[in-house]
């Protein structure tokens, strides 16, 4: 069964740009959750989506969303992109909301530079 | 609100030698607790988890933790480490009620071993 995948793996983008992620679940998994890594802030839960619905949100502001198609593939995206967006964005997928999830797949993460 | 304290950012230990990595937890219910390692340039990938039931679970490669209420602390170990082990650990709480759906993580420890 193949894992989480996430295009891209590594992007450079510039002050005020927009950036488009993708994760692809593992098959039957239908929650997504989108996670932020940084070496000042560590691990940051983004959201979960879940059957093309956002059911839990992190503290981000406004210009981080998201969304998930009816295949459970999922998106985030950032918009006017800032320095401090410089990250590792860990997407998860998990069986959560079909049965007891119990654990999370990670896939290995899009790495963004901003200048 | 929830939260993880994982007090060593970074250990050292020599293989074969044991290792125990500590991690405190504030949750007002019975927490769902896990651990996650991360090789470097890799995602996360469960080690093992505790919902309820027997204070010591067993996980892969070898590690264990146990669970500990009254110390609120959930502490990885491993009797004899290896060199391959040398990777972030992280110790996170499941904040969603049991879905494993958004996580809390620690801060996470650094794990160097020395041959």
């Amino acid at each position: 069964k193949a894992g989480v995948t996430q295009t891209p793996r590594y992007l450079i983008k510039t002050r005020g740009q927009q950036v488009t992620l993708s994760c692809s679940p593992i098959s039957g998994h239908r929650s997504v959750s989108w996670y932020q890594q940084t070496p000042g802030q560590g691990l940051q839960f983004l959201f979960e989506y879940f059957s093309e619905t956002q059911r839990n949100k992190g503290n981000f502001p406004g210009r981080f969303s998201g969304r998930q198609f009816s295949n459970s593939r999922s998106e985030m995206n950032v918009s006017t992109l800032e320095l401090g967006d410089s990250a590792l964005y860990l997407c998860a997928s998990s069986t959560a909301g079909t049965g007891w999830a119990g654990e999370l797949f990670f896939g290995e993460g899009s790495r963004l530079t901003v200048l | 609100a929830q939260s993880v304290t994982q007090p060593d950012i970074h250990i050292t230990v020599s293989e074969g030698a044991s290792l125990e990595l500590r991690c405190n937890y504030s949750y007002g219910a019975t927490p769902y607790l896990f651990w996650y390692v991360q090789s470097p340039g890799q995602g996360l990938q469960l080690l093992l988890k505790y919902f309820s039931g027997d204070t010591l679970v067993q996980g892969i490669k070898g590690f264990e933790a146990e669970f500990k209420r009254s110390q609120s602390s959930f502490n990885l170990r491993k009797p004899s480490v290896h060199w391959s082990d040398a990777a972030e650990y992280f110790c996170a709480v499941d904040s969603n009620t049991g879905t494993a759906s958004k996580l809390t993580f620690g801060t996470g420890t650094r794990l160097q071993v020395t041959l």
